[in-house]
């Protein structure tokens, strides 16, 4: 199975600050790797999608990078609707295994 | 708009099976992967596997052995069967749509989830 770890696992920033959440993954997956927003008793929102596009309708300032076992997910001037829960996902292989996720929290 | 509802009971005996069924409104249900992803308490998500709309499946291994993905394209649905429940999965149980993008599979279209609890 292909291990995902994000860190931190919890974060603090306030409003305007930018934020960067890593997930390393145990092996190389290329660029099969997505990030979700969740907030507290909602189902995940996908943001990007192979690494760094952008979803439809996700504001500009989410963006993702990285390739092979190294991944960010970079908020820029946070908004207060962004403090939620952060979630990266691998597809490469066939089993599908997210990361244990990184709490954003107001500081 | 895609949009997907979960239904089925909210509590479910040990060894007992689990069944969830899942709507798709907005969209056809043809051409896509639908799946199952579940979220115990104040944890992650496990990914429970999906299915083509045109039958061909695949699971994660822990659970492999004890669920079954169908979908009827008729009524635009698709369901989830887990069979010999215990405590541990105890959960919010999500449906989604998964897309093939450039690299793998996305989840882009989610129900607001189902808590289904698991005890006697």
């Amino acid at each position: 199975d292909i291990q995902m770890t994000q860190s931190p696992s919890s974060l603090s920033a306030s409003v305007g600050d930018r934020v960067t959440i890593t997930c390393r993954a145990s092996q190389s997956i290329s660029t099969y790797l997505n990030w979700y927003q969740q907030k507290p008793g909602k189902a995940p929102k996908l943001l990007i999608y192979a690494a760094s596009s952008l979803q439809s309708g996700v504001p500009s300032r989410f963006s993702g990078s990285g390739s092979g076992t190294d991944f960010t997910l970079t908020i820029n001037s946070l908004q207060p609707e962004d403090f939620a829960t952060y979630f990266c996902q691998q597809s490469y292989g066939t089993l599908i295994t997210f990361g244990q996720g990184t709490r954003l929290d107001l500081k | 708009q895609v949009q997907l509802q979960e239904s089925g009971p909210g509590l479910v005996k040990p060894s007992e099976t689990l069944s969830l069924n899942c709507t798709v409104s907005g969209g056809s249900i043809r051409n896509y992967y639908w799946g199952w992803i579940r979220q115990p308490p104040g944890k992650g998500l496990e990914w429970i596997g999906y299915m083509y709309y045109s039958g061909s499946t695949n699971y994660n291994p822990s659970v492999k052995s004890r669920v079954t993905i169908s979908v009827d394209t008729s009524k635009n649905q698709f369901s989830l069967k887990l069979t010999s429940v215990t405590v541990a999965d105890t959960a919010v149980y999500y449906c989604a749509r998964a897309t093939t993008v450039t690299h793998g599979d996305a989840f882009d279209f989610w129900g607001q989830g189902t808590m289904v609890s698991v005890s006697s």
